[in-house]
């Protein structure tokens, strides 16, 4: 199939780490993006990684990827009230790798 | 620093109308992508364009329209045709960013309430 899954809630204390889970279909070379949106805005991209990658750090951010079940996800370490957004794993495919495909998007709440 | 702007953020529409929104780019990108964002749901592909002169049907195309004429500007028209058009809709372009990677860049999206 073509769908990208996400869980759709995820509530933390403030301070605490976040972890986002993805799944994914593509078992061929892909990107794997992870972007972030607050409300009434657009999408910001928060990181990416290639398929022959397992992991990526990027600051308060850790991007696993377990290509075997095809499943991604996005730590956010030391999570801050400012973290609250919508999460989204995206998946680009195509020889090109212009084609997207995005989750449903998880919605992170933190609480002080 | 180079990005995407989207207008209007705001607009209301009369039902039968027909409304354009626009979407330019100075990242230098060949591809350009419209997405129809609805409360609590993912984002789903409308039109998009690989190169000038060019542009496809995403999942979601009855009742939209495009155009792309220059690499830079990619305008998506919401007509009278589009049953359900209240919705945020998203403009993205393909390419290099700083970093070098290929990535999709989005504009803050334009809100669409018809009356």
């Amino acid at each position: 199939g073509e769908d990208v899954e996400q869980s759709l809630f995820l509530s933390v204390r403030e301070g605490d780490s976040s972890v986002i889970n993805c799944t994914y279909t593509d078992s061929s070379s892909t990107y794997l993006y992870w972007y972030k949106q607050e409300p009434g805005a657009g999408l910001q991209l928060l990181t990416y990684i290639f398929s022959n990658m397992d992991m990526k750090q990027d600051q308060r951010l850790t991007v696993l990827l377990n290509k075997k079940d095809k499943h991604l996800s996005l730590r956010i370490a030391d999570t801050q009230t400012g973290d609250s957004a919508i999460y989204f794993c995206a998946e680009s495919r195509g020889s090109n790798f212009n084609k997207f495909y995005f989750g449903s998007g998880t919605k992170l709440n933190v609480k002080p | 620093d180079g990005g995407i702007t989207q207008s209007p953020k705001y607009l209301f529409r009369k039902e039968g109308q027909n409304v354009t929104l626009s979407c330019e780019q100075n990242l230098n990108h060949d591809a350009m992508y419209w997405y129809r964002q609805d409360p609590g749901q993912g984002l789903r592909l409308i039109y998009y364009s690989q190169i000038v002169n060019d542009f496809q049907k995403g999942d979601i195309a009855e009742g939209y329209s495009v155009s792309r004429e220059k690499k830079e500007s990619f305008p998506l028209t919401v007509t009278s045709a589009q049953k359900n058009p209240t919705a945020f809709y998203l403009c993205a372009s393909w390419g290099a960013v700083r970093s070098g990677a290929n990535v999709l860049t989005f504009g803050a999206g334009s809100r669409l309430t018809v009356l």
